[in-house]
């Protein structure tokens, strides 16, 4: 089976622009989880998306949404970026039951200036 | 926060010799997992022990959890350079609420 996939996986953006992430699972799973690495913060949970419904979610503003399509392919956008937000983003999809593993993709790398 | 923590945050050692890693969390847990990552790529899955599992072996892995004292710790044995990365530990709770603690950076050397 392919792996997880995330496009692109580098982008650079000004502070204030907004940005769409994607990320497709691997085929069956069902539950997409996004993630937010960065060196003073760790890894820090975002949300997760099951069946196409927001399952769990971390502590981040409102300016950091989510969705996921029916083929549980997942984007995720954050609007008004600021410094901050730079960070590999970071999605991993797992089959959706109770706290299965996880299979993380590559990451995108994002630069805000 | 639930976040787990590992000990210790930086790790050095030599080829052939043992790894030891320690992970304290802070609730209940439905299980924990061991991830790799590997400079900057996302992470790999190592090894799961369910809350009700005291120790869990898998290869050159080691894993025990002690729910008691809200502590699990990763052992790797016999260690080869290419184990050189970072290791984290995640607590799972909520079914797939993952939280990852801060990682050990292991570096391994020839």
């Amino acid at each position: 089976k392919a792996g997880v996939t995330q496009t692109p996986r580098y982008l650079i953006k000004t502070r204030g622009q907004q940005v769409t992430l994607s990320c497709s699972p691997i085929s069956g799973h069902r539950s997409v989880s996004w993630y937010q690495q960065t060196p003073g913060q760790g890894l820090q949970f975002l949300f997760e998306y099951f069946s196409e419904t927001q399952r769990n979610k971390g502590n981040f503003p409102g300016r950091f949404s989510g969705r996921q399509f029916s083929n549980s392919r997942s984007e995720m956008n954050v609007s008004t970026l600021e410094l901050g937000d730079s960070a590999l983003y970071l999605c991993a999809s797992s089959p959706g039951q109770t706290s299965y593993e996880q299979y993380f993709g590559p990451g995108t790398r994002l630069t805000v200036t | 926060s639930q976040q787990g923590e590992e000990d210790p945050q930086a790790l050095s050692i030599q080829e052939g010799e043992n790894a030891t890693m320690n992970c304290s969390y802070k609730t209940s847990i439905n299980n924990l997992q061991w991830y790799r990552q590997n400079s900057g790529r996302g992470l790999v899955h190592l090894i799961l022990i369910r809350s009700n599992e005291r120790e869990k072996h898998s290869g050159r892995l080691r894993v025990t959890l002690d729910t008691s004292k809200k502590s699990s710790s990763l052992l790797i044995t016999a260690s080869r350079a290419a184990d050189t990365a970072s290791y984290f530990c995640a607590t799972i709770y909520n079914f797939n609420k993952f939280y990852f603690g801060s990682g050990t950076k292991l570096n391994v050397k020839p």
